[in-house]
């Protein structure tokens, strides 16, 4: 079946401005997480949904960052103000629950350039 | 608190050759998962296998082959006869039950050459 996908592939966005990046998780999967992946800083873990359950926040680097999920389904990752640390390539996962039996599938991420 | 090193930044190998990338983790937990990513030159992220913590048998999938031993918290990944199509940046992951999320390892870059 159809993977984990996600749009735009890449972003080019001019310093300030606010950007929205959108996953699609595979059909059926509850879980959905976002991670962002940079040079300095690797892999990190930004927000995790589960149902309709609240949000896990814990890895938003700062208040720019938000994220919500329509429909226990997909999901919108935005960053207001952006600022060039912004830059990286942004990862949605999903998971069939979110245990932590289940392996995450990643979609191909979203590069957000800063300029 | 929870951590996965990965020593090896960068490898180089000639194809046939056996190599393997190491893993170490920490974590308080007595209840976790381990998982390791392939990350091709296309850059998604490929599951290759998860291993709970209670599960020490090594696993063999084809070419691969993975040592989980909890005495030395290392969740190491051989891969035999390399392949230049398995040039990829390999990450290992650990899972516990305190979080939500997978805290990952900075990564080995694997260079295979013909």
């Amino acid at each position: 079946g159809a993977g984990v996908s996600q749009s735009p592939s890449n972003k080019v966005t001019e310093k300030g401005k606010d950007v929205e990046l959108r996953c699609d998780p595979i059909s059926g999967h509850t879980a959905l997480y976002w991670y962002r992946q940079s040079l300095g800083q690797g892999l990190e873990f930004l927000i995790y949904f589960q149902g309709n359950s609240a949000p896990d926040k814990s890895g938003l680097p700062s208040d720019r960052f938000s994220a919500e999920r329509t429909g226990g389904s997909v999901s919108t990752l935005t960053i207001q103000r952006t600022q060039q640390e912004d830059s990286a390539v942004y990862l949605c996962a999903s998971s069939i629950r979110g245990f932590l039996t289940y392996e995450q599938y990643f979609g191909p991420g979203t590069r957000l350039t800063v300029t | 608190a929870q951590k996965v090193t990965q020593a090896q930044t960068e490898i180089s190998v000639v194809e046939k050759e056996d190599v393997t990338l190491d893993c170490v983790y920490e974590t308080r937990d007595t209840t976790y998962y381990l998982f390791w990513y392939k990350q091709p030159p296309s850059g998604e992220l490929v599951f290759l296998i998860r291993r709970n913590s209670f599960d020490e048998q090594n696993e063999i999938s084809g070419r691969y082959s993975w040592n989980f031993q909890k005495s030395t918290s290392s969740f190491n990944f051989t891969i035999t006869a390399s392949q230049v199509v398995d040039s990829a940046v390999y990450f290992c992951a650990l899972r516990d039950g305190g979080y939500n999320k997978l805290i990952f390892g900075a990564g080995t870059r694997l260079a295979v050459h013909p």
